[in-house]
């Protein structure tokens, strides 16, 4: 069973510094979700990537696919503490069946 | 465009009691709708998943059942709740894109 395994599982971090965040699996992906819950709501689709070597940006975050579809990684420039909540990344497989991992916990500083 | 209601908000049961959670979207026909459960300050755990009506594919073999009497609702069950059915319930519909509902706050005493 492939497991999705993200890191670090907590970060604390003060407004205006960069920081990156992981996702990485055991297997190929066939295609990768990021996604960002704030507390009490449900989370919130930010980006999909498809392609090995694929690199996607949304304002300040980039999002990066490693070239053998096993791993990828989120990177926020100069955050904000509206950037703080959970990150969470997904995988579909078996047409419908989901698998997230546990998620990373942001928790930017003003 | 996409609406998932859920109903109620938050809830408080004693252990041992009944439950139904509902879920109902609009703004879309035929979607795959899921059910996961997040415990506090975790990731998220798909319980159940619906590609139609009376079409259920269980995830994890546990004290709770779903079903889907229409296209857009989707309920998630329970007979006797455990301890350990204490989470955060997202409702979710979609496919590789998962577009989620506001969630129920469960909390068995």
């Amino acid at each position: 069973t492939q497991l999705l395994e993200q890191s670090p599982q907590f970060l604390s971090i003060q407004e205006g510094e960069n920081l990156t965040v992981y996702c990485n699996s055991s297997s190929v992906f066939s295609s990768l979700q990021w996604y960002r819950q704030e507390p009490g709501e449900g989370p919130v689709l930010l980006v999909t990537v498809v392609t090995g070597g694929e690199v996607k940006k949304l304002k300040r975050l980039t999002f990066q696919f490693g070239d053998a579809r096993k791993d990828s990684s989120l990177h926020i420039t100069a955050a904000q503490p509206g950037d703080t909540g959970l990150y969470l990344c997904a995988e579909a497989y078996n047409n419908n069946d989901m698998r997230f991992g546990a998620g990373t916990r942001l928790t930017v500083k003003p | 465009s996409q609406t998932i209601h859920q109903w109620p908000a938050t809830l408080v049961q004693p252990v041992g009691s009944p439950l139904s959670l509902e879920c109902t979207v609009e703004g879309t026909s035929n979607p795959n709708l899921y059910w996961y459960r997040q415990a506090a300050g975790r990731g998220l755990q798909l319980l159940f998943y619906s590609v139609g009506i009376g079409q259920i594919s269980s995830e994890v073999p546990q004290n709770l059942s779903a079903s889907r009497p229409q296209d857009r609702q989707f309920i998630l069950s329970s007979k006797k709740l455990l301890l350990s059915d204490s989470g955060f319930y997202l409702c979710a519909l979609g496919g590789k894109e998962q577009f989620f509902g506001p969630g129920t706050r469960l909390t068995v005493l």
